[in-house]
Parts: C-alpha cells; structure tokens; sequence
C-alpha cells in the first residue's frame, strides 16, 4: 500500500517527557512537513524538510525536533521544552509539478 | 492580518443541493496556490482541488469547482449535488511563491468551515 503513515495514531505524554511521533512514506516524495492543529483550528507548520540532511523551522518550531536521516522518514520529537503539545499532529508530503501536498492520517497527543 | 479567511463557521446544505464555501485571502505575491482541503472527523486531509494563480480557467475535479475571482482574491469551492458523505470541516489554504516547484511549499491555512449535509 503507497502512502504516508504515521504512528503513533494515539499517544500519551506525561509532563516532562519527550515523544516522537512517527512519519513513514513510500511515494518517493523528496519534501516533507509537520503539522500541528488545535481544536477547531487550522494548520500551523512546526517543520519542514526539502531534502535528506535538512530541515527548517517553520512557525510554531520552539519545543519540538525533527530529524530526516532516510527520504522515507521524518520523525518529530515533542521535547519537555513544548509547554502546551496537546494536539493533533499531521505530517504531509509534497509531490509533482504543482506541489500538491498530501497529509497522512495524523497522530493525537494527548498530555496527562 | 489574516492571510486566509474563511468567515462561515458552519454551513448546512440539503442533500443533492449545491453549496458554495468561502475562502478570501491576503498575498502580495503574484505567484501563488490555492488549496481546498477536507478534513472529516477521522481527522485525515483529503485534497480536493488546487488553483494556481495563473491559471486561466477555473479548476474543477468531479463535484469539486472552484471559483477563482482573482481581482477579488477569493477563491470559493463550490460542491454540486451534496451526499451526506461531504459532511466535514473545509480547510482553504494558499501557498504563496508557488512559481511552479521554487516554493517549499509552506501551507496556511485558513480557521474552516464546517459542512453538515442534511438528507
């Protein structure tokens, strides 16, 4: 199945921890990106990474960490430093000529 | 400012009806996207439509138009013929320096519109 999956899709944080939220892809999309979204809320971009090796801050990057080792993955640590990580995380990858970006299925962190 | 304003929160449509949703947006480049994006309670974004800046025509995908008044900066998505399934929230979004790969492709997106289908 092509696609860009993430995992956990539910996760708990208790204060103080780090976690990391997966994102796996296998349609050979060279950028990809991190998403935060509150309720009733759109999207803010946390992270983004054009090519392996690299990555840049987006808007809302204070608290969180990415790493981009493989084309295929672009995981993002939710470090004790995010003092507010409640929230839906999506991860999105881009594709094609006309730069349409697609989203995965999104991961729920939850702090308890 | 606001660079997306989507100014209906919800909106209600009788099945097999047609419903426009309002996007206006805030941009001093000239090259640029729009998105329309749904988002059904699952959570999962589903891209629907795309409409560059210079485009000429107006994009269409299946049930999916978007009316792209380019003078107006606005850029509606029109659904004909409603099914209960359309029931969802609406995401506009715009990325700007969309000069056909150049751009990172940075997305903002507006605050949604919630669309509940009626039967």
């Amino acid at each position: 199945d092509g696609g860009i999956t993430q995992s956990p899709k539910y996760l708990f944080r208790k204060e103080g921890q780090n976690v990391t939220l997966s994102c796996e892809q296998n349609l050979n999309h060279d950028a990809m990106y991190w998403y935060r979204q509150d309720p009733g809320q759109g999207l803010r971009l946390i992270y983004y990474s054009q090519i392996v090796n690299d990555f840049q801050k987006g808007d809302i990057a204070e608290g969180y960490s990415v790493s981009r080792e493989k084309k295929e993955s672009f995981p993002l640590t939710v470090t004790s430093a995010q003092k507010n990580p409640t929230a839906f995380y999506l991860c999105a990858t881009r594709q094609g000529a006309r730069n349409t970006i697609y989203f995965g299925e999104g991961s729920w962190l939850t702090v308890v | 400012a606001q660079k997306i304003t989507q100014t209906q929160p919800g909106m209600f449509v009788q099945e097999k009806e047609a419903v426009t949703l309002d996007c206006t947006y805030d941009t001093s480049d000239q090259s640029y996207g729009l998105f329309w994006y749904k988002q059904p309670s699952s959570g999962e974004m589903i891209f629907l439509i795309y409409q560059g800046s210079y485009d000429e025509q107006n994009a269409t995908e299946g049930r999916y138009s978007l009316n792209f008044q380019k003078a107006r900066k606005s850029a509606n998505l029109v659904i004909s013929a409603s099914q209960l399934g359309d029931s969802a929230m609406y995401f506009c979004a715009m990325r700007e320096g969309d000069a056909g790969g150049t751009s990172y492709g940075k997305l903002t997106f507006g605050q949604g519109t919630i669309l509940t289908v009626h039967p």
